[in-house]
C-alpha cells in the first residue's frame, strides 16, 4: 500500500527559528512535492524534486528551501521561521500524474 | 492566476439530498483529478478522468470530463454525512510534467 509518512503532525515554532519538515515515502517515486495549504487559496506549490538531488521552485518558494539527498526523503527547510508562514504543509509524492499525499504538518509559528 | 476555478466554494446539504461540483477553466488539461480531504489529513485521490467527454462512476459519485477537457463536474447522488469532506480538482498539462494545478476547493457537510 502506498504510504507517505510526514514526520510531525503538529509543530509550534518561534519566529527567526529554523525549521525542518521532513517527508518520506515508500514507493520509490521519482517525483516528490512541497505545498501549503491556506482557506481561500488552495494548495500552493512550494517546490518539488524530479530526482535525487535536483529540485524546482514552485509557485511561492520565497523563505523555503528543500533537501533531497536520498530518493525516498524530501525535507522542507524554513530558514528563519515568520507568522506568516503558520499553515499546513503537505507532502507528495507522485506516479506519473498521481500524487500521494501524507498527512500534513500543522504548523504554528508565535 | 487561478486557473481552476472550482464551485462552490461552500455547500451544506440534508442526507439524502444531490448535489454537484463544478471545476472550470480556460485551459485545456491532459488529464483531470479529483481528491477528497478530511479534517487533519491529506487529500486521497477518487479518481482521473483523461478523455474529453470521459464519464466514470464510483459508487454514487459521478464525475465528468468536459468534451473540451477544460472542465470537470463531479455529482454526488443521494449524500451521506460520510461523504463530508473538502473536495479538490486538480489538473495535468502536457507542459508541465508531474505538476499539478489545484482548483480551491468545495468544501461539502451533508447534515444528518
Amino acid at each position: 500500500d502506498v504510504k507517505v509518512t510526514q514526520s510531525s503532525r503538529y509543530l509550534v515554532k518561534r519566529t527567526g527559528e529554523k525549521v525542518f519538515l521532513e517527508c518520506v515515502q515508500d514507493m520509490d517515486h521519482e517525483n516528490m512535492f512541497w505545498y501549503r495549504q491556506d482557506p481561500g487559496l488552495g494548495l500552493r506549490l512550494i517546490y518539488f524534486s524530479y530526482d535525487v538531488k535536483m529540485k524546482e521552485k514552485g509557485d511561492i518558494p520565497e523563505g523555503y528551501s528543500v533537501s533531497r539527498e536520498k530518493k525516498e526523503r524530501f525535507s522542507l527547510i524554513l530558514e528563519s521561521a515568520s507568522t506568516n508562514q503558520t499553515s499546513m504543509y503537505l507532502c507528495a509524492s507522485s506516479w506519473y500524474e498521481t500524487q500521494y499525499f501524507g498527512p500534513g504538518t500543522r504548523l504554528l509559528v508565535l | 492566476t487561478q486557473l481552476l476555478e472550482q464551485s462552490p466554494q461552500f455547500l451544506s446539504i440534508q442526507e439524502g439530498e444531490n448535489l454537484t461540483v463544478y471545476c472550470n477553466s480556460s485551459s485545456v488539461f491532459s488529464s483531470l483529478q479529483w481528491y477528497r480531504q478530511e479534517p487533519g489529513e491529506g487529500p486521497v485521490l477518487l479518481v482521473t478522468v483523461v478523455t474529453g467527454g470521459e464519464v466514470k462512476k464510483l459508487k454514487r459519485l459521478t464525475f465528468q470530463f468536459g468534451d473540451a477537457r477544460k472542465d470537470s463536474s463531479l455529482h454526488i447522488t443521494a449524500a451521506q454525512p460520510g461523504d463530508t469532506g473538502l473536495y479538490l480538482c486538480a489538473g495535468a498539462r502536457v507542459t508541465s510534467g508531474s505538476r499539478l494545478t489545484f482548483g480551491e476547493g468545495t468544501q461539502l457537510t451533508v447534515n444528518p
